[in-house]
C-alpha cells in the first residue's frame, strides 16, 4: 500500500499553460504539504494544510493554489507555467514532526 | 532565521569505507533533527530522527547520528558503506514545534564504487 501518492510521476507542458497536480495520502495524518526541489536539489517548503485548513504559505506566487477537498487530499494547481517552474514537486504527510513524503512528480516546463 | 548547511556536497568512497557527512544547523532554541535519503528515482525517506533523549540516534540500514549541541552539528556516520548506499542525503530541522516545517540542507551526494 502506497502511503503517500501523488500523479503524475512527470508532467511536460508548455509556457503559460494551467496544471495540477494530485495527492492522496491514507496514512490518516491531519497535515499535508507542498515541497519544491530545485534542479540544485533543493528541498523548500511550499505549503501547508491541516484538516483541510492552509497554515503555511512560504512566499510562493499566487499562481500556485493549492486545493484541499477533505484531509487525505492535497492537490496542486499551478496558473500560467513559467520556465522557472520546472522542478520536483513532492507532497508529504506528517504527524509529531515526521514526514511521509510522495515520489515526487517532476514537471518540466518548455 | 533557521538555516541547515551540509559540509560535503559530492563524495566518492569506495565499498566498506567509513562515512561521515556533516551537518550544522542555526538555531538557538530546541530543534528536532532528522537524516532523510534519496535514493535514485526515489522518494525522500526518513534515515533517522533526533527529538530529545540519548544524542546518539541509530536508524535503518547501519546509520547513525550524534547530536552535539554545543556545535549545532548533527553529522550521519556509517562504520562501512555499500554500493547500495549511493543517494542523496539530506539533513533536516524544525523548531522543536512538532510540524511539518522542516528546513532542508542542500544535499550531499554519495557515490560508492563497488
Amino acid at each position: 500500500d502506497t502511503a503517500v501518492s501523488q500523479t503524475p510521476k512527470y508532467l511536460v507542458t508548455q509556457m503559460g499553460n494551467d496544471k495540477s497536480i494530485k495527492c492522496e495520502q491514507n496514512l490518516g495524518h491531519d497535515t499535508m504539504y507542498w515541497y519544491k526541489q530545485d534542479s540544485k536539489k533543493f528541498l523548500k517548503i511550499m505549503f501547508s494544510y491541516n484538516n483541510k485548513e492552509l497554515i503555511i504559505n512560504e512566499t510562493v506566487p499566487n499562481r500556485f493554489s493549492p486545493k484541499s477537498p477533505d484531509k487525505a487530499h492535497l492537490n496542486l494547481h499551478i496558473n500560467s507555467l513559467e520556465l522557472g517552474d520546472s522542478a520536483v514537486y513532492f507532497c508529504a504527510s506528517s504527524i509529531t514532526g515526521r514526514l511521509f513524503f510522495g515520489s515526487g512528480t517532476q514537471l518540466s516546463v518548455l | 532565521a533557521q538555516s541547515v548547511s551540509q559540509h560535503n556536497h559530492h563524495v566518492i568512497l569506495s565499498e566498506a569505507a567509513s562515512l561521515e557527512l556533516g551537518c550544522n544547523y542555526s538555531y538557538g532554541g530546541t530543534v528536532n533533527l532528522f537524516w532523510y535519503v534519496q535514493y535514485p528515482g526515489q522518494h525522500l525517506q526518513l534515515l533517522l530522527k533526533y527529538f530529545s533523549g540519548d544524542p546518539l540516534v541509530k536508524g535503518i540500514k547501519g546509520f547513525e547520528a550524534e547530536f552535539i549541541k554545543s556545535k549545532f552539528s548533527f553529522n550521519l556516520r556509517k562504520p562501512s558503506v555499500q554500493w547500495s548506499d549511493t543517494a542523496e542525503y539530506f539533513c533536516a530541522v524544525n523548531a522543536g514545534s512538532n510540524t511539518g516545517k522542516l528546513i532542508f540542507g542542500q544535499g550531499t551526494t554519495l557515490q560508492v564504487k563497488p
